[in-house]
C-alpha cells in the first residue's frame, strides 16, 4: 500500500536553528499538508499546499514557517528559527485531488518527525 | 466547520463492541462526517466517512441518524491493538481542500 514517508523521524535542535522536515507524499497525490501535535494536545493544521503554492495556512504557520515542493516528489516544511514552542511531532499528509461526490477525501499521513527545541 | 463533541475516554475490554456517539448540531448540507484513528506516536488514519444514514468497511460502521445532528462509530470485537484515539470531524471536504479540523478526541482504552 502505497504510503507517505518522513525524514527524519526524530530531531534535536538547538533554539534559534533552522530546521527543514522532509515529506514524500504519495506518487498520485496533488494535495499536500503538514500538521502538528505538542505532546498531549490535538492535531492542529499547519498549512494545505497546491498546484505549487500554499492554499490555505493557520494562525500558527507565521513567518518562521515555509514550505516548498523542491522536485516532484519532495514536500518540505522549513522553520527558519526555532523556538522551544515548537517542539512537536510535524505530521506530513497528502490526498487525491478532490471530486465531488464520490471522493471521501481521505488524508493519508505519516509518520511524523519528532522536533525537540532545546 | 461543524463543532463536534465526543467523550473524553472511554474503557472496553477485548472482544467487545465500542461505539463513540459524536455531537454535531450544527451540520451543514454539505458536511460529511469523517472518523480518523490515531495510535500513540503516530499520524491519524482514516478509518470511515459517511452522509447518511449506515456505512460499514472492514474496520467499522457508522451510523448517521435521519437529522445528521450526531454520529456513532462502532468498532465491533475490540481487540488491544484497537487502544488508540478516535476523531470525529464534520466538513465540506470541497470548500475546506480536505483541512481537517481535529479535536480532543476520545481516547479507547481496551483492556485484556
Amino acid at each position: 500500500e502505497p504510503e507517505v514517508t518522513q525524514t527524519p523521524s526524530h530531531q534535536v535542535t538547538q533554539m534559534g536553528q533552522e530546521v527543514i522536515l522532509r515529506c514524500v507524499p504519495i506518487s498520485n497525490h496533488l494535495y499536500f499538508y503538514w500538521y502538528r501535535q505538542i505532546l498531549g494536545q490535538k492535531v492542529e493544521f499547519l498549512v494545505s499546499f497546491y498546484n505549487n503554492e500554499i492554499s490555505e495556512k493557520s494562525e500558527i504557520f507565521d513567518d518562521q514557517f515555509s514550505v516548498e515542493r523542491p522536485d516532484g516528489s519532495n514536500f518540505t516544511l522549513k522553520i527558519r528559527s526555532t523556538k522551544l514552542e515548537d517542539s512537536a511531532m510535524y505530521f506530513c499528509a497528502s490526498s487525491e485531488l478532490i471530486s465531488t461526490g464520490s471522493n471521501t477525501g481521505e488524508l493519508f499521513f505519516g509518520e511524523g518527525s519528532r522536533l525537540t527545541v532545546l | 466547520l461543524a463543532k463536534t463533541t465526543q467523550p473524553i475516554s472511554m474503557d472496553s475490554y477485548e472482544g467487545q463492541e465500542v461505539n463513540i456517539t459524536c455531537s454535531h448540531n450544527n451540520i451543514a448540507t454539505n458536511d460529511y462526517i469523517t472518523w480518523y484513528q490515531q495510535f500513540p506516536s503516530q499520524g491519524p488514519r482514516f478509518i470511515i466517512q459517511g452522509y447518511k444514514t449506515k456505512v460499514t468497511n472492514e474496520v467499522a460502521s457508522l451510523f448517521i441518524p435521519a437529522d445528521r445532528k450526531s454520529s456513532t462509530l462502532s468498532l465491533p470485537r475490540v481487540s488491544l491493538s484497537d487502544t488508540a484515539v478516535y476523531y470525529c470531524l464534520v466538513g465540506d471536504n470541497v470548500a475546506a481542500g480536505n483541512k481537517l479540523t481535529f479535536g480532543g478526541g476520545t481516547r479507547v482504552l481496551v483492556k485484556p
